[in-house]
């Protein structure tokens, strides 16, 4: 059973950019979760979703910043007009079911340059 | 939410065992009680969780304290790859949606 897939692993675009992130949970997973890792900082919470709906955004930004978890494929993080301070790590985790443990994955580092 | 307070850095000798203290104090009876841990430039992984009782599994033991006030992740025997920081979170009700990451503790193993 593979594990949380996510792609790229490292992405670099300059500001004023677009920025996609893919994440794909692992099999029989319906809940995916999005946290952000900035530089010396620790995970923060962004996004959570389950098949075709956004549950809770709460650690969202407001702008510039969109989720979706299609009914097929992946889930992706859109990040509009990237600035500097967009660069992290943004890590995807999937579980099978609400309260379970969630499974990360290797994340997509992102630079903007 | 209830906080965790944990120390911010540990350091071991491999093939010792290591005892990853956590305060919760302000911890709620439906808290559980979870351990993750992130090895370097990765994404975080499950360790172990309790509600009350001691527990165990492959990698590792929780010991929660009666009052359940704190608790202690075990490490029977470290080893280089343990080398990770260590986050004790809680969860109401093993439920709710994210995972609250505090700071977390930097595990150093020598060897």
């Amino acid at each position: 059973n593979a594990g949380v897939m996510q792609n790229p692993r490292h992405l670099v675009r300059r500001r004023g950019q677009e920025a996609r992130l893919r994440c794909s949970p692992m099999k029989g997973h319906s809940h995916v979760y999005w946290y952000r890792q900035l530089p010396e900082e620790g995970l923060k919470f962004m996004v959570y979703l389950q098949k075709e709906n956004i549950i809770d955004e709460s650690g969202m930004p407001k702008e510039r910043f969109s989720a979706e978890f299609p009914k097929e494929g992946p889930s992706i993080l859109r990040i509009q007009q990237v600035v500097r301070g967009d660069s992290a790590a943004y890590f995807c985790a999937s579980s099978p079911f609400v309260g379970s443990e969630q499974y990360f994955g290797p994340g997509t580092r992102l630079t903007v340059t | 939410d209830a906080k965790t307070t944990q120390p911010n850095s540990m350091e071991s000798n491999e093939e010792e065992p290591v005892h990853l203290p956590c305060n919760h104090s302000t911890i709620s009876g439906t808290d559980y009680i979870h351990w993750y841990r992130q090895l370097p430039s990765q994404g975080p992984e499950y360790v172990i969780h309790g509600l009350t009782s001691n527990v165990n599994n492959r990698m590792a033991s929780l010991a929660i304290a009666e009052d359940r006030k704190s608790s202690t992740l075990i490490l029977h025997r470290a080893t280089l790859r343990d080398a990770a920081v260590y986050y004790c979170i809680l969860r109401r009700d093993n439920a709710g949606n994210m995972l609250t990451f505090g700071g977390g503790t930097r595990l150093m193993v020598k060897p």
